[in-house]
């Protein structure tokens, strides 16, 4: 099974800085990869698939690379409503399914 | 516009049985990839399995093997999981969740992402 390793597990920034959140796969998953945001109390919200679209209604201010092993999310200014947790998933052939990183949390320095 | 209702909150005895639902609206309900996926207290995010309506079958996370079963109704369009042999350990909020189906790789691994969720359904296995 791929596993999915997030770090760093806590981020401390203030409003305005920039992210840099990684995602690193335990054997290669060319581009199969999607970032979620979720805020307490609510399901996650999709905002990366295939490693570097935006799904719809995402702002241009989060954006995500890497293929292979090793993935970013990046939010290039962030706002306040972008403190949240933050998980990378994977999709996997064989077995099939999908698992999901363990998460990075955003919090506010 | 695109709805996943859940059913509502579940308090289980351990060794019991729960069975959640979700009703979908938006879009064509058979050719969609329905996926549950459930979060513990606290925890993070956890695949449990999934069905593509038109492919027919269910695929399922090895964990769960032995104790899910996903089914859906066309004629509601809604997903249903259940999930026996309840223990302590299981108390979280289910998810339902969709997203575009590969029709490439076909039923053997269909599932991509995840691009609309429900509420969720937190299910609670107490004695």
């Amino acid at each position: 099974e791929i596993v999915l390793t997030q770090s760093p597990a806590t981020l401390s920034l203030s409003p305005g800085e920039r992210a840099t959140l990684s995602c690193r796969a335990s054997q290669s998953i060319s581009n199969h990869l999607g970032w979620y945001q979720q805020k307490p109390g609510q399901a996650p919200r999709l905002l990366i698939y295939d490693a570097s679209n935006r799904a719809t209604g995402i702002p241009a201010r989060f954006s995500g690379s890497g293929s292979g092993t090793d993935f970013t999310l990046t939010i290039s200014s962030l706002e306040p409503e972008d403190f949240a947790v933050y998980y990378c998933q994977q999709r996997g052939n064989w077995p099939p399914g999908l698992t999901f990183g363990g998460g990075t949390k955003v919090e506010i320095k | 516009q695109v709805q996943l209702l859940q059913s509502g909150a579940e308090v289980k005895k351990p060794g019991s049985s729960v069975k959640v639902s979700c009703k979908t609206s938006g879009g064509t309900f058979s050719t969609y990839a329905l996926s549950w996926v459930r979060q513990a207290p606290g925890q993070g995010l956890e695949w449990m399995g999934g069905i593509v309506p038109i492919f027919g079958t269910a695929n399922y996370a090895q964990k769960f093997q032995d104790r899910v079963t996903i089914t859906t109704d066309e004629s509601t369009s809604t997903v249903y999981m259940e999930l026996s042999s309840l223990k302590s350990e299981d108390t979280a909020m289910y998810y339902c969740a969709r997203g575009p189906a590969d029709f490439v790789v076909g039923p053997t691994a269909p599932f991509r992402y995840f691009d609309h969720w429900g509420q969720g359904t937190l299910v609670t296995v107490s004695s």
